[in-house]
């Protein structure tokens, strides 16, 4: 059983302060990490693919690295605005197994930014 | 938006009754996989089909079941409903086979509730 972890579960800062998440999945068979936000009521966003160990990406003011021999993601945001307030999902796919494209989500770590 | 449409947004049943979610995946997009959420957990893999065949599943019985169309939509059908499904379902697309690199568009999701 594949586990994806993700921590904290949630998150509470004021409006113009960093913040940074973990996302945990296995190390081995690694094939790569999605980074999704998902807004209440509305469909998840995908924020970044990663596949290479050491990827780092970004998109505007939120970023993500990736170490894929030790098991780990980050995602940071700088500078949180309130309109950043979701739940941020991290999904591992794996390169063994049947379930080809197979997502595993964590639980998701929610976010709120108070003005 | 992502492009991706679900049908209906509510549904109430009832154990024991049988249920089909519908999903308008964006055009050209090939992939099509199907997540049940339930509370206070990450989206866990049903099964993806591509190119109208089933090419990957995830831990659920054979009770549920899809179907790919040729015209991009898709559905999702649960026969024996029990308590336990009561959950968000959520669809999502991709262009090609789903694997390695390739995003999924998803859709806002259908609640089932189950009495």
């Amino acid at each position: 059983i594949l586990n994806v972890e993700q921590s904290p579960q949630s998150l509470h800062v004021q409006e113009g302060d960093s913040t940074n998440f973990t996302c945990s999945f296995p190390s081995s068979n690694f094939y790569a990490l999605h980074w999704y936000r998902w807004e209440t009521a509305k469909s998840p966003e995908a924020l970044f693919v990663m596949t290479l160990n050491g990827d780092e990406k970004k998109k505007g003011r939120i970023s993500a690295t990736l170490n894929t021999k030790e098991g780990y993601s980050y995602l940071y945001i700088k500078g949180s605005q309130p309109e950043d307030s979701a739940t941020y999902l991290c999904a591992f796919m794996n390169a063994g197994g049947t379930s080809y494209g197979k997502l595993t989500f964590g639980q998701g770590t929610i976010l709120t930014v108070h003005p | 938006e992502t492009g991706v449409t679900q049908s209906p947004t509510h549904l109430i049943k009832t154990r024991g009754q049988q249920v089909t979610l519908r999903c308008s995946s964006q055009s050209g997009h090939n992939t099509v996989s199907w997540y049940q959420q339930a509370l206070g957990q990450g989206p866990q893999f049903i099964f993806q089909y591509y190119r109208e065949e089933e090419n990957g599943r995830g831990n659920f019985p054979p009770r549920f079941s899809g179907l790919q169309f040729p015209n991009y939509s898709s559905e999702l059908n649960v026969n024996a409903l029990e308590l336990d499904d009561s959950a968000l379902y959520l669809c999502a697309s991709s262009p090609g086979t789903g694997g390695i690199g390739e995003t999924q568009y998803f859709g806002p999701g259908t609640r089932l509730l189950v009495l």
